[in-house]
């Protein structure tokens, strides 16, 4: 089993649609959850950042942490065609930064 | 403030052949990572760097080496490639702590930034 799982998509959505990406994890150390755009053949980007559990919104985006169901979901409202890109779901333990690890990814196209 | 540069972009190499992959960073952050990116597998840390003139090996370090003479340049070395070396790479950096804006007394892990990844093949 791997340590992050997460559905890899891809994920087709008409315009204006909400979607909801979700990742699953084993370690419940994990204290810190990033999710992370990625545009094609350009790095990731941060998007949301979380410290334990509880929702965080910013603008059309809302990252919501359930630590007890070691479970983590980010919601697009209104989705546009911009936000067509590969979503990756981060994690680290609170031990100041080595150990970050990723889902695979999972990739969205917003369809106009 | 380019934040994290990457050279080359791309690069085709045969097997047996070495090269030097560079990252340079203008934010001040002490510490640096090399990651590898291959379909399925989420991005794998190969070295990481705590500060100037340290190195630390991470998940997938075999064939790699690093080094980080400068705070702001970390380079990674592929002494022999191999056609498994063949992927995207890329390099990241971040603070080694953030401190919560409320209350300097609490601090966080600091999130990475990455550069836009160096694409290598290895026939």
């Amino acid at each position: 089993q791997k340590e992050v799982e997460q559905d890899p998509g891809p994920l087709s959505v008409p315009e204006g649609a909400i979607v909801s990406l979700n990742c699953t994890y084993s370690n419940s150390a994990f204290q810190y959850f990033m999710w992370y755009r990625q545009y094609s053949r350009k790095g990731p980007e941060l998007l949301m950042y979380t410290y334990s559990s509880g929702n965080k919104e910013d603008g059309r985006f809302t990252a919501q942490v359930d630590k007890s169901s070691k479970y983590i979901s980010l919601f697009i409202r209104d989705s546009q065609p911009s936000d067509s890109a590969t979503y990756l779901c981060a994690m680290t333990e609170d031990n100041y930064g080595q150990n970050f690890v990723f889902g695979p990814g999972t990739r969205l196209s917003v369809l106009p | 403030n380019a934040g994290v540069t990457q050279t080359p972009k791309f690069r085709v190499l045969k097997t047996g052949q070495s090269m030097t992959l560079l990252c340079a960073q203008d934010m001040n952050h002490e510490y640096m990572y090399w990651y590898r990116q291959d379909p399925g597998m989420g991005l794998r840390l190969i070295h990481y760097s705590v500060g100037e003139g340290t190195t630390a090996k991470g998940e997938v370090p075999d064939g790699y080496n690093v080094s980080r003479l400068k705070k702001q340049n970390f380079l990674l070395g592929l002494e022999s490639a191999a056609p498994s070396q063949t992927s995207v790479y890329f390099c990241a950096s971040s603070y080694s702590i953030i401190r919560d804006i409320w209350d300097p007394r609490i601090s966080y892990n600091s999130p990475l930034h990455f550069g836009n990844g160096t694409r290598l093949t290895v026939t």
